[in-house]
């Protein structure tokens, strides 16, 4: 079974300085890794995504992500935060291997990021 | 393109109704997924169509249930409510089933159920 973890329901951190938002997955195979953005009353977005290939991927809004197999993490990542990025975020994956339930994306709990002026 | 269209926006029901949402893919998009979205539970899959036929089916009892159709439009159908399933009901579509391809999510339906 695939599963996602994200540790920490909140992120705190000013305007201006760098922001990390965790994740940690578990499959069987090797990972299809998503991060998606929520604003309130608002459906999912897509920012990023890891296929395959160099472990630093980059999204939208100035975001990225790097994807690192031994910890099996891929970590959420921007050099400035903006008050506009204070939203829930997500982590999703889905197992590259075939077998039962490992199409659906499965979400983590989601981190609510708030930025501070 | 226009994105994924999801109506109504907001329902509210009574215990023991039954309520069908709908949804609207991208053009061109031919996998529609469902999720239920709770606070306490966080996302959950509910079921994913393409070509009009049930692929997966995540752990949700039989009162949930969905269809697609030609144009790729697609249902669901929740019977004899309860108020556990009061909830922000996701639809996403995606281009195809390739497991690398992001989906696309609609701004969902709120449901409350009294």
């Amino acid at each position: 079974a695939q599963s996602v973890a994200q540790p920490e329901d909140q992120v705190n951190v000013a305007e201006g300085n760098p922001l990390t938002v965790k994740c940690t997955y578990s499959v069987s195979g090797n990972p299809y890794l998503f991060w998606y953005v929520q604003y309130p009353n608002r459906g999912l977005q897509f920012l990023l995504k890891y296929i395959t290939g160099d472990n630093l991927v980059k999204g939208s809004y100035g975001f990225e992500a790097e994807f690192n197999k031994s910890q099996t993490s891929f970590h959420l990542k921007k050099p400035s935060a903006l008050v506009s990025d204070s939203a829930l975020y997500f982590c999703a994956v889905r197992d590259r291997n075939s077998g039962a339930g490992s199409y659906q994306l499965t979400f983590g709990k989601g981190t609510k990021l708030s930025v501070i002026p | 393109k226009a994105g994924v269209t999801q109506t109504p926006r907001y329902l509210i029901k009574t215990r023991g109704q039954q309520v069908t949402l709908s949804c609207s893919p991208i053009s061109g998009h031919r996998s529609v997924s469902w999720y239920q979205q709770t606070p306490g539970q966080g996302l959950q899959f509910l079921f994913e169509y393409f070509s009009e036929t049930q692929r997966n089916k995540g752990n949700f009892p039989g009162r949930f249930s969905g269809r697609q159709f030609s144009n790729s439009r697609s249902e669901m159908n929740v019977s004899t409510l309860e108020l556990g399933d009061s909830a922000l009901y996701l639809c996403a579509s995606s281009l195809s089933r390739d497991k690398s391809y992001e989906q696309y999510f609609g701004p969902g339906t709120r449901l409350t159920v009294t």
